[in-house]
């Protein structure tokens, strides 16, 4: 069974910093493309970031471009989003979700969410 | 950037309605379109994809079309279950994806 489970959101102050993880398992997680996407309180999806599956090819939205860094590692099938300089528009519920249907940007699978507040 | 427009952004229908949620894209985007299901406190799930292909285990009442700039979400008759808001996202621009704004289907 595919799995996703995102870990290490929490509260943060506006200029902090934060790291979140995704573990996998269910699948040969060095295989998939894999994406962070947002969700603000009471809002739509935002999509944040893109791997490939080998790390060598990334991508952030301009949103965020600058101060989050996506990261895998292939052996431990994670993927994480460092998260700097943090504002309070950051604030939402992060998924990571694979990119599961011919690579094309199409998230057939989701974590259940780490929600980040940021807040003094 | 491509912008997704969904419309409407709610509304209220009874138990075996006929529904229909309309994307539009703010250029072509050809098939690549997906549409999502969330309910409050989970994740999205797949419905369906290219613009018309229903995801494994998706029940059949759904059912999409469209290509180029407009698509539509059709469910066929609507249950208890399919009461959760609903959103397009084109892959066009791939990895660069955006969302539509979603469409809340609520129980009238």
């Amino acid at each position: 069974e595919v799995q996703l489970v995102e870990s290490g959101g929490g509260l943060v102050q506006p200029g902090g910093s934060l790291r979140l993880s995704c573990a996998a398992s269910g699948f040969t997680f060095s295989s998939y493309e894999m994406n962070w996407v947002r969700q603000a309180p009471g809002k739509g999806l935002e999509w944040v970031s893109y791997i490939s599956s080998s790390g060598s090819t990334i991508y952030y939205a301009d949103s965020v471009k600058g101060r989050f860094t996506i990261s895998r590692d292939n052996a431990k099938n994670s993927l994480y989003l460092q998260m700097n300089s943090l504002r309070a528009e950051d604030t939402a519920v992060y998924y990571c979700a694979r990119d599961g249907i011919a690579a094309a940007g199409i998230f057939d699978y989701w974590g259940q969410g780490t929600l980040v507040t940021v807040s003094s | 950037a491509i912008r997704m427009t969904q419309s409407p952004s709610s509304l209220s229908a009874s138990t075996g309605d006929r529904v229909t949620i309309t994307c539009r894209a703010s250029q072509g985007i050809s098939s690549y379109l997906a549409w999502y299901q969330q309910k409050p406190g989970k994740a999205p799930k797949l419905l369906i994809y290219a613009a018309s292909t229903l995801q494994s285990g998706v029940p059949s009442r759904f059912s999409g079309s469209g290509s180029g700039t407009d698509f539509t979400l059709t469910i066929s008759c609507l249950q208890s279950e399919d009461f959760a808001t609903y959103y397009c996202q084109q892959y066009y621009s791939y990895p660069r994806l955006t969302f539509g704004g979603g469409t809340k289907v609520e129980i009238k």
